[in-house]
């Protein structure tokens, strides 16, 4: 299994500005993956990110309002860009095992004011 | 279905009540079925990843059953206690997707 850490634990931000979410993983992944928990909605995927290229994103979401970053096999960085109150939600890293199974991290929960 | 869903939304038992929950997923293409279990703060946490018609698996207290031909998965819990208080998240894989599709989750609540 793989241990995932995420930075911040939570944030209230004010419209308009941004934030980076961190990721780190304790073992070198293939796959790593954002997703967003909007309130009283499921878990829905934003985009892969891929190491050593740019991340594939899942429709309705664009790299201008959530670029992503993949530097190496163990880290990856989240922004949410130009921050609206409907940006308000948990944000969560996870990790492909290789074996078919899903490691998440412990989540970001966002507030935008 | 085009969509996973999963019923009830939410739930409130008695401690020692055993209880079930559904999934509902595409039946076509389908490759995996995910289980997991996401206490308040904490990280997901996966419970089963079931790939075959009529799986079923066990851990302790919890157990799944599959039906890929139905589109169908269920989630038994036999005697709750607090501390499976929790939200429970069912994810579809479909062949070639390289991704999970989540359910909205069932939200249970055990009363002591």
């Amino acid at each position: 299994s793989a241990v995932i850490s995420q930075k911040p634990s939570r944030d209230i931000c004010q419209r308009g500005t941004s934030l980076t979410i961190q990721c780190q993983v304790d073992s070198q992944v293939t796959m790593m993956f954002w997703y967003r928990q909007q309130p009283g909605q499921s878990l829905t995927l934003i985009a892969t990110a891929n190491q050593g290229s740019e991340a594939t994103y899942e429709s309705g979401f664009v790299i201008d309002k959530f670029p992503i970053s993949r530097p190496n096999l163990t880290f990856s960085t989240l922004t949410v860009s130009n921050l609206s109150p409907e940006d308000s939600s948990i944000y969560l890293c996870s990790a492909d095992s290789g074996v078919n199974e899903q490691f998440f991290g412990p989540g970001t929960r966002l507030t935008v004011l | 279905i085009l969509n996973v869903e999963q019923s009830p939304q939410s739930l409130h038992v008695q401690e020692g009540d055993s209880t079930n929950f559904t999934c509902s997923f595409p039946s076509s293409n389908f490759y995996a079925l995910h289980w997991y279990r996401w206490e308040t703060a904490k990280s997901p946490e996966a419970l089963f990843v079931m790939t075959l018609n009529g799986d079923e698996k066990k851990k302790g207290r919890i157990s799944a059953t599959l039906n890929t031909k139905e589109g169908y998965s269920y989630l038994y819990i036999k005697g709750s206690q607090p501390e499976d208080s929790a939200t429970y998240l069912c994810a579809s894989d479909l062949r070639g997707a390289g991704k999970s599709t989540f359910g909205d989750g069932t939200t249970l609540t055990v009363k002591p």
